[in-house]
Formats: C-alpha cells, structure tokens, sequence
C-alpha cells in the first residue's frame, strides 16, 4: 500500500503557457502533501505545503501566483505552473503524509518539466 | 526553520570498504531523521531511518546513529559494493506533526570495484 502517482511523468511546454501536475494518493487518504523541486545535481528544494480544504504555505522565495497549488481532496493535489520560463524547467515530486501512524510521507514518481 | 546540512559532497570508495555520510540539523523538535537513495530522474527511495527516541539502527549493511545532543545523525554503509553508488541524502521533519521533509543536500557515493 501508500503509492502516490504524479501525471504527467514527463511534460515538455513552450515558454508562456502553464502547465498543471497532478499528485494523487491512490491507497490511502493525504491530510497534507508536499511539493518539491530539484534541479539538476542538486537537493530537493520544499516549495509549499498543501493541506486538503486549505490554502497551500509556500517557502519563502516561492511565487505563490506563479506556482498554484489546489488540494481540493484527501487524495488529490496539484500543482500549476503558470506562464512558465525556461528557469522553470525542473523535476517537480509530491509527497503525501498518510496524516497517522506510522506517519510515513510518501514520494510520487516525480515530473519532468521541460519549457522550451 | 528546520536546516539540515551534510557532509562529505561526493565519496569515493574501493568495493568492500565502508562509507560515512553525516549530517546535522538545526532544529530541536525534529524528531525523524530518514535517509534516502536516489538515482537519475527517479523519485527518493527510503533506504533508512530512525526516530528520536532511539539512538541507533541497523538494516543488514546500512545503519544509522542518532545524537540527539549534537543534533547529529550519520549514514553507515559497510561492505560497499558497486551497486551502492547512488546520490544520498539526509532529512528531517517533525513527524507526529507532519511538518515537510527537509533535505540536505546529498552525497554522491562511487563505489568501485
């Protein structure tokens, strides 16, 4: 049990448009998921929290209006990037908290952006 | 905020040898530390990890030890081989409250034979 999916796996879009990442808990009920990005060689770098019915906390430096985040249910969170850049290009992962014990987070399978 | 920092960047090792990656985090109410392994373009895979109420673990080749302290937790792999060579990295969150993983910034470890 606790699988996350992310859809798509790989997305390749022109500079301008937005693009939408959907994470979704398929065996267990997520109070709260997490979005991560990760450049080449480097660590994965925690964008905002999302909690189901709530608005999304972002980390600082994170453009709340450039990276929409909706949780409209315990097993779905996504993630839009609006009006993408080049600089955007980057591997996006969720992770989801099962919310009780074991209190595990769970990693989906990542997404590939590419803006072009 | 939670800061994780760890150490060494990269780590080579002769096959059979044993490897040491630390890491030191900043805030006092973490109380989960896991390691992960990561390969190119693949999501982190759980490889480790340990909770604040015991000090160390051991899984086969892979332990980890945990000072609470020192706010300190360190990676062991013993017996190397060449399939462990793979990115590594250290987290921290505070579980029972679900607060996010916080990574460091990982360890490239070359194993060879």
């Amino acid at each position: 049990g606790a699988v996350v999916s992310q859809h798509p796996s790989r997305v390749i879009c022109k500079s301008g448009t937005s693009v939408k990442i959907e994470c979704r808990s398929l065996d267990f009920q997520a109070t709260t998921m997490f979005w991560y990005r990760q450049f080449p060689k480097q660590s994965l770098m925690l964008m905002a929290t999302s909690n189901e019915g709530s608005k999304a906390t972002y980390e600082q430096g994170v453009e709340k209006d450039k990276f929409l985040i909706n949780h409209a249910s315990l097993t779905l969170s996504t993630l839009t990037v609006t009006s993408a850049h080049p600089e955007d290009s980057s591997f996006y992962i969720c992770s989801a908290h099962r919310g009780g014990a074991p209190y595990e987070q769970y990693f989906g399978p990542g997404t590939r952006l590419t803006v072009t | 905020g939670e800061n994780v920092e760890q150490h060494p960047s990269t780590l080579s090792v002769q096959e059979g040898d044993s490897a040491v990656i630390k890491c030191t985090y900043s805030d006092s109410a973490s109380n989960y530390f896991p390691w992960y392994k990561q390969e190119l373009g693949k999501r982190p895979q759980l490889i480790i990890d340990i909770r604040s109420n015991v000090g160390e673990k051991k899984d086969q080749r892979i332990a980890v030890t945990l000072n609470k302290t020192a706010k300190h937790f360190s990676l062991h792999i013993t017996e190397t081989q060449p399939e462990d060579s793979a990115v590594y990295f250290c987290a921290a969150s505070d579980h029972q409250a679900g607060t996010a993983l916080i990574f460091g910034k990982g360890t490239t470890l070359s194993v060879s034979s």
